[in-house]
């Protein structure tokens, strides 16, 4: 079964700084997609960022970036300019591209969450 | 906005009881896929329907259930509730031709069970 480790629960940042929040997984497939979710207080799971694993270009949206390593099975996210809106719980998510494998079915695979806090 | 509606935002209830509640994906996908959010559980999923038809389930107990009707919206039904039931239920979908591989989330349901 595939599982997904976030080893930092909290991480904290100066406003405008770069931090960088690291996520490990471990699966058998070679084929996936990886995700980032923001989880800010209301609640609501946020789309951060989006990897296809065959890719092997680190996929970026405006002031979010991955480091995707995919022989070690890490998938980092690296927020620039932090903002004070950046401050969230981040969720590193697998999802097998073979809807068939293992009974996965397509269903993501979540790490327990980084709690990134940004000090003005 | 994600597009992905439910109802409703917040929900108490006593032990033992019943509810349900509802999901109404993006327009054109035809995913559904439940999860629950607890503190000491994390995100964990429960079932995902396809079209109307149950395609997978995860660590759901069997005193919930859940359909996925023609017009494609959903319900997750809790039934027997236990004080560790209380926890907030996403709904996510995806499915749409040429993006099927990523799921967006609703904001939630928050059950409380006293």
């Amino acid at each position: 079964a595939q599982t997904v480790t976030q080893s930092q629960p909290e991480m904290s940042v100066q406003e405008a700084e770069t931090v960088t929040l690291s996520c490990t997984y471990d699966t058998s497939e070679s084929d996936y997609y990886l995700f980032w979710y923001k989880q800010p207080p209301s609640r609501q799971m946020i789309l951060v960022i989006r990897q296809e694993a065959y890719k092997q270009q680190n996929a970026t949206e405006n002031r979010f970036s991955v480091n995707f390593q995919k022989a070690a099975k890490s998938f980092s996210l690296k927020i620039s300019d932090s903002q004070l809106g950046d401050a969230a719980m981040y969720f590193c998510a697998y999802r097998s591209a073979d809807m068939n494998y293992g009974g996965s079915q397509g269903n993501l695979i979540f790490g327990k969450g980084t709690k990134l806090s940004v000090k003005p | 906005d994600s597009g992905v509606t439910q109802t409703p935002k917040h929900l108490i209830t006593a032990t033992g009881q019943r509810v349900t509640l509802r999901c109404s994906p993006r327009s054109g996908d035809l995913s559904v896929y439940w999860y629950q959010q607890s503190l000491d559980q994390g995100l964990q999923f429960l079932i995902h329907y396809y079209n109307g038809e149950e395609r997978a389930k995860g660590n759901i107990l069997e005193r919930f259930s859940a359909q996925q009707f023609p017009d494609l919206h959903s319900e997750l039904n809790l039934s027997s509730l236990e004080l560790g039931d209380s926890a907030l239920y996403f709904c996510a979908s995806s499915g749409r031709p040429g993006h099927t591989d990523t799921q967006y989330f609703g904001p939630g349901t928050r059950l409380t069970v006293l």
